[in-house]
Formats: C-alpha cells, sequence, structure tokens
C-alpha cells in the first residue's frame, strides 16, 4: 500500500511550457484533491474531485485542469506555465470529502 | 464560511505537553474541527478531529470547549519531531461543501 504517490518530485519549466503533475493513490478513496503551497503561507485549494467523472474547481484554479478518468488517477495539468505557478504541489485523497486526507509527499515546481 | 485564528508560532521545551491554541468564534454546530501538521516540507498528515467532545488517538488530544468557540491541541510529551506547522481547520460547509481550507497554521519549535 503506497498511499498517495506523485510525481515528479522535482520540476523546472520554462514560461509557456506544458506539462502534467501526476497523482495516484491505491486505497480507493473516491475523494481526490490539489493543493498549492507557496512560501509563508498555507496550502490553497486547486482543484477537487469528489468521484471519477467528477471534477470542481477549489479556491485557486486558473491556469490549471484536472481531469478524473479513473479512481485511481488525478492529473494536475499546467497548459501554459506562468512563473506565478511556481509553488511545490500536493495532491491529497480521502475515503470521502469528509474522512481525513491523506497527502502526497509534493512535486516542488519552479517557472522560470 | 467559519475561520480559525492561530498564533503564529509557539515554543515549547522537549519533554513537556505542547498546548497549541485555536480560535473558531463563527464556526457552526455542524462543523468539525480538523488539526494537520506539516513537517518541514513534507506533505501535511492528519492528527485527530472532532465535534463537540474531547478526543484523544495515540498521537493527541483535542479539547473543544463547551460553546465551541475554541479548541486547543495537546501534545502530552513534546519530542524534537513535534517541531513542525499545525493547523487548525474547520471544515468548510455551503459553496465549498467540506473542503479543507488551510490556513497559515501556528509553527512549533520544540526546544532540547
Amino acid at each position: 500500500n503506497a498511499g498517495v504517490t506523485q510525481t515528479p518530485k522535482f520540476q523546472v519549466l520554462k514560461t509557456g511550457q506544458s506539462m502534467t503533475l501526476q497523482c495516484a493513490q491505491d486505497m480507493n478513496h473516491e475523494y481526490m484533491s490539489w493543493y498549492r503551497q507557496d512560501p509563508g503561507m498555507g496550502l490553497r485549494l486547486i482543484h477537487y474531485s469528489v468521484g471519477a467523472g467528477i471534477t470542481d474547481q477549489g479556491e485557486v484554479p486558473n491556469g490549471y485542469n484536472v481531469s478524473r478518468s479513473t479512481t485511481e488517477d488525478f492529473p494536475l495539468r499546467l497548459l501554459s506555465a506562468a512563473p506565478s505557478q511556481t509553488s511545490v504541489y500536493f495532491c491529497a485523497s480521502s475515503y470521502s470529502r469528509s474522512e481525513k486526507l491523506f497527502f502526497g509527499s509534493g512535486t516542488q515546481l519552479s517557472v522560470l | 464560511d467559519a475561520k480559525t485564528t492561530q498564533p503564529p508560532s509557539m515554543d515549547c521545551a522537549e519533554g513537556r505537553a505542547a498546548n497549541l491554541p485555536c480560535n473558531h468564534s463563527t464556526i457552526s454546530g455542524n462543523e468539525y474541527v480538523y488539526w494537520y501538521r506539516q513537517i518541514h516540507s513534507q506533505g501535511p498528515q492528519y492528527i485527530i478531529h472532532g465535534l463537540k467532545n474531547n478526543e484523544t488517538n495515540e498521537m493527541a488530544s483535542l479539547i473543544i470547549t463547551e460553546d465551541r468557540k475554541s479548541s486547543t491541541l495537546i501534545l502530552p510529551h513534546a519530542t524534537l519531531r513535534d517541531t513542525a506547522v499545525y493547523y487548525c481547520i474547520v471544515r468548510v460547509r455551503g459553496g465549498s461543501q467540506g473542503n479543507l481550507i488551510f490556513g497559515k497554521g501556528t509553527k512549533l519549535s520544540v526546544k532540547p
């Protein structure tokens, strides 16, 4: 049982490039979410999903897309990276939205 | 949405109890109080949650006042490994429908 796995751990992008941050969980959790964390700040919710085929926006969704084609995977896509998206990204999952969250180890993204 | 207020930082001597306060004066009757912590740059870790009764688990105790306007997380015998940022979160209702919204938390420093 690996829990929540995020890849890559580190990534450097140039402005305008696109990429996908991967998130997978093997706990059969229905709820998955993406947060970003900037220096000195708490975590801010980007997008979340309450089940396969269902996604919704969080606090800071602009510039990010998500999809949930399977229960296990919840990728986060940056279509055209901007320096303002430099941050640490965390994926989390739980059995349901009201249950405790399990977090991945994070992806540190730098956009130059 | 109910908000929380936490002191930005606290110190605690190793082996002593760490008492972390949280104010949530606008909490609604059916909203839970959750505590998470984040050690260095790792993903946040769930600690404990409660509605109105005091709760205890292998990590900590949660004391919620009778009027539910504040709570205290207690680490009974703090160790150096408990140095982390501790987040007190009230589960959001309404438009967010239960997503966990993180604030800036309390940075707890456990000193030898």
